[in-house]
């Protein structure tokens, strides 16, 4: 299907395991984002990436890593997981350049770190 | 520190009446403002926009409104219907910043039947 996707939907792991999330988006987009939503903070961008094998750090990157290595794949990966990484976490994608920026945005994963 | 700012967590409203969402930001440089409206377990979907070079922007029942020289925007939903209780973000970019959009903490809408 065309679009965004991420998999899993809803994630529970322990403390100190390594996690991926994965999001795939089918529009051949540039731009691609990973947030996290958190009560009282809104979404709050973890890394981006302006290309293939091009990404920077968010507001909020300490813990986290990425790649990109294609452009429809954007994977998450948190490396030593701990309990305030639970949250749920947006990957979007974007096809236009920095001003006009509407983005679009996948479902979701919920993930909790026991 | 915060420079889009929803100091709003929720606001109530009758339907048929007038939703008005508010967001103010500290960036001088931000030149182009979104709205965002999420349903629970889903993904924000892109509701409006506006360029710093309007002041307001009109599509069906939703209006944003710019006020620059305040640093404040706003969204109207007129007239409120039940299915429009979400939650709504504002959102900010710089033309500079490679896309990047800054987030509002949100606000969550609930219109009563």
């Amino acid at each position: 299907d065309a679009g965004i996707t991420q998999s899993p939907r809803y994630k529970i792991t322990e403390t100190g395991r390594q996690v991926t999330l994965m999001c795939h988006q089918t529009w051949s987009h540039s731009y691609m984002f990973w947030y996290r939503q958190d009560l009282g903070h809104g979404l709050r961008l973890i890394y981006y990436s302006a290309a293939a094998d091009i990404t920077d750090k968010g507001e909020v990157p300490d813990g986290y890593v990425v790649s990109r290595s294609k452009t429809e794949n954007f994977p998450l990966t948190l490396e030593s997981a701990t309990r305030s990484q639970t949250s749920v976490y947006f990957c979007a994608s974007s096809g236009r350049l920095a001003g006009v920026n509407e983005q679009f945005f996948g479902p979701g994963t919920r993930l909790t770190v026991l | 520190d915060q420079q889009v700012k929803q100091n709003s967590p929720s606001l109530s409203v009758q339907e048929g009446r007038i939703s008005i969402l508010n967001c103010d930001y500290t960036n001088s440089m931000f030149d182009y403002f979104l709205w965002y409206k999420k349903y629970p377990a889903e993904g924000p979907t892109f509701l409006i926009s506006i360029s710093s070079i309007k002041d307001k922007n009109e599509d069906g029942r939703f209006t944003v409104f710019l006020n620059k020289s305040a640093k404040h925007l706003s969204l109207h939903i007129v007239p409120s219907q039940p299915g429009d209780s979400a939650v709504y973000f504002c959102a900010a970019s710089a033309y500079n910043q490679g896309g990047k959009l800054i987030f509002g903490q949100g606000t969550e809408l609930s219109v009563k039947p």
